[in-house]
């Protein structure tokens, strides 16, 4: 079936240190692939996404590359602030009709002053 | 509406007991979604309407769970006889159903089933 796999969490950081969230998925197709993010307190918000291979998408400093060769659509940021910590989600929906959206488990990330 | 909303933010109920979960979609949004998200887990998929009817409820875990979108626009999640482990954050998402389409995602009822 269709999937993702997120790294597990809790990921540490300090502020200004160099972020990196592994997605893998599995898939029949071609999907389209999302990062959403939950702030503390917050519903899930799309952060960015990508709908084809080698496509970068990108928003408030993270970006993320749909990597068709390796399946995967890690998530990187170069300098991490305290007001990024919250649980990311990697995600992808399925062409063929039914765009039902897959999450991964969600991966939290805190970042220390 | 701005967003999706969802009613009641909590829900307590008790073993047996029949609850009703709320969601009004964005406007103009055709694709209605419900997820049920346990602690520390990613939002599990129960079902999908594209407008008044249910595409995929391939998601519901039993026959105790059912939902509804009579008029293509809110949705109304049916748990009977509720069980200990139907405690959870049920989700809410629409979108406009195209490839790469971002989902909005209500804040969510959490439910505890006492």
């Amino acid at each position: 079936g269709n999937s993702v796999t997120q790294m597990e969490g809790p990921v540490t950081l300090s502020e200004e240190a160099f972020l990196t969230i592994n997605c893998t998925y599995t898939a029949t197709g071609y999907p389209s692939l999302f990062w959403y993010v939950q702030y503390p307190g917050e519903g899930l918000q799309l952060l960015l996404k990508a709908t084809k291979a080698d496509d970068k998408g990108s928003n408030k400093g993270f970006e993320a590359t749909y990597r068709k060769e390796t399946t995967s659509f890690h998530l990187e940021k170069g300098s991490v602030q305290v007001s990024d910590s919250a649980v990311y989600f990697c995600a992808l929906d399925l062409e063929g009709g039914s765009y039902i959206p897959t999450f991964g488990r969600g991966t939290s990330l805190i970042v220390h002053p | 509406g701005a967003g999706v909303s969802q009613t009641p933010s909590n829900k307590v109920t008790e073993k047996g007991k029949y609850v009703e979960l709320r969601c009004d979609p964005i406007s103009g949004h055709t694709a209605l979604y419900w997820y049920r998200q346990s602690l520390g887990q990613g939002p599990e998929f129960l079902i999908y309407f594209q407008g008044t009817g249910a595409a995929d409820d391939s998601g519901l875990p039993n026959d105790r769970f059912f939902a509804v979108r009579p008029e293509g626009s809110v949705s109304t999640l049916k748990i009977q006889r509720t069980e200990r482990g139907d405690s959870a954050v049920y989700l809410c998402a629409s979108s406009l159903m195209d490839r790469g389409t971002e989902a909005f995602f209500g804040q969510g009822t959490r439910l505890t089933v006492v």
